[in-house]
């Protein structure tokens, strides 16, 4: 069964730093993968995906992530944090196929961004 | 361009009462559905999917029930809420892809 694994519930940054958030699968066979961004009280909201074309991807506000298949990672980065990306930010990976297209979600890490 | 609804935003409700929860799309025809919960600090846990209109499929089982009365619209249900029912529901929608879309989601407490 495919899962996937988010380092860090909680990570903190200052502004301006850098983002790090860590997600690893485990996948008999190449996934899609993709990252979510959730706000306080909001859904979630697509932040980029890999769907096994270029191997590193970029996405919406800056943000970008790099598949590494030696080491089945999806990390996600940004090269300077702002005040508003604090928010809670979940890697998923694609279920293995059938017509339901379901995603298996990781834990989520919350992002903290100090002024 | 397609959306997704989702009411009501927030409910409270006593336990033992019944429940329902409805999330209609917009702009797309067909769609994968998918009712997530979250409960406080955890991540999301994904309840019913369907594929087409009376296709609901169960993940976990649980007090309770989904079902999809027209192509865009799914509906989550129960007849008697648990204190643990507690948490933010969403719904998401997808067509012929893994890339799923959300809606603003439902925070229902349970008293």
């Amino acid at each position: 069964a495919q899962s996937v694994t988010q380092l860090g519930s909680h990570v903190s940054v200052s502004e301006g730093a850098l983002v790090l958030l860590r997600c690893n699968y485990s996948s008999s066979v190449p996934p899609y993968l993709f990252w979510y961004v959730q706000y306080p009280n909001q859904g979630l909201q697509l932040l980029l995906k890999y769907t096994s074309a270029a191997t590193l991807v970029k996405g919406i506000n800056g943000f970008e992530a790099e598949f590494k298949k030696s080491e089945t990672s999806f990390h996600l980065t940004k090269p300077s944090a702002h005040m508003s990306d604090a928010a809670e930010y979940f890697c998923a990976v694609s279920d293995q196929g059938d017509s339901s297209y379901k995603l298996i979600f990781g834990s989520g890490t919350r992002l903290l961004v100090r002024p | 361009s397609q959306t997704i609804h989702q009411w009501p935003a927030t409910l409270v409700q006593p336990v033992g009462s019944p429940l329902s929860l409805e999330c209609t799309v917009e702009g797309t025809s067909n769609p994968n559905l998918y009712w997530y919960r979250q409960a406080a600090g955890r991540g999301l846990q994904l309840l019913f999917y369907s594929i087409g209109i009376d296709q609901i499929s169960s993940e976990v089982p649980q007090n309770l029930s989904a079902s999809r009365p027209q192509d865009r619209q799914f509906i989550l249900s129960s007849k008697k809420l648990l204190l643990s029912d507690s948490g933010f529901y969403l719904c998401a929608w997808s067509v012929h892809s893994y890339e799923q879309y959300f809606g603003p989601g439902t925070r229902l407490t349970v008293t």
